[in-house]
């Protein structure tokens, strides 16, 4: 099992509809949680963070994060097709006592139809 | 401020060449990934430096690829006797780490540089 998954898609939303990007994760002890875009030929770039169960929304973007379920989800309200991107789901891992490093998941393409 | 810088942006080079990639972190950050990407593919983690602990090689695909980074700043990504599947872009991200406990750091949000893109022919 992938230490990050997340559907490849690609994901095609209308114009001004929600997109929903969706993200698990196995690492129970996993803290931290990051959605980052990536636009073809650039390299990412950081959206949003989470760190603690609910919701936080910032402008257009909600991340959503259960713990309980190792679930993470980015949704995207009043899509323009500029939020057309790969988007990548990072969590942190456990990698030894006390040190934790990022694992990128492979990313989801959405494409927003005008 | 100034960003993570890599050189060259553009590397072509000759199937059994060696290749040194460079990255310059944002000032003060002590974390530093290394990672590969493929065209349409995802980020393939390489190695990661924290500080002074040793560096988690756990990602380099062979032992023709080693890195280092001098002074807890620059890094160096070296591959040696290039193969054509090497050729990628190779990025490199730091980070900030956040000690929330006296056993535990957290890491903090990646900034990626532009990224290297080698053509190995």
């Amino acid at each position: 099992q992938k230490e990050v998954e997340q559907n490849s898609g690609p994901l095609s939303v209308p114009e001004g509809a929600i997109a929903s990007l969706n993200c698990t994760y196995s690492d129970r002890g996993s803290q931290s949680f990051f959605w980052y875009r990536q636009y073809s030929g650039k390299s990412p770039e950081l959206i949003m963070f989470i760190y603690s169960n609910g919701d936080k929304e910032d402008g257009r973007f909600t991340a959503q994060l259960n713990k309980a379920s190792q679930y993470v989800s980015l949704l995207i309200r009043d899509s323009q097709p500029s939020d057309s991107a790969t988007y990548l789901c990072a969590v942190s891992v456990l990698v030894n006592f006390g040190n934790e490093k990022l694992t990128f998941g492979t990313g989801t393409r959405l494409t927003i139809i005008p | 401020g100034a960003g993570v810088s890599q050189s060259p942006s553009n590397k072509v080079t000759e199937k059994g060449k060696d290749v040194e990639l460079r990255c310059d972190p944002i000032s003060g950050h002590t974390a530093l990934y290394w990672y590969r990407q493929s065209l349409g593919q995802g980020l393939e983690f390489l190695i990661y430096f924290q500080g002074n602990s040793a560096p988690d090689k756990s990602g380099l695909p062979s032992d023709r690829f080693s890195a280092e980074r001098t002074g807890g700043s620059v890094s160096t990504l070296t591959i040696q006797r290039t193969q054509q599947e090497d050729s990628a872009v190779y990025l490199c991200a730091s980070s900030l780490f956040l000690r929330q406990t006296v056993q535990r750091v957290q890491p903090y949000e990646q900034y990626f540089g532009p990224g290297t893109r080698l053509t190995v022919t």
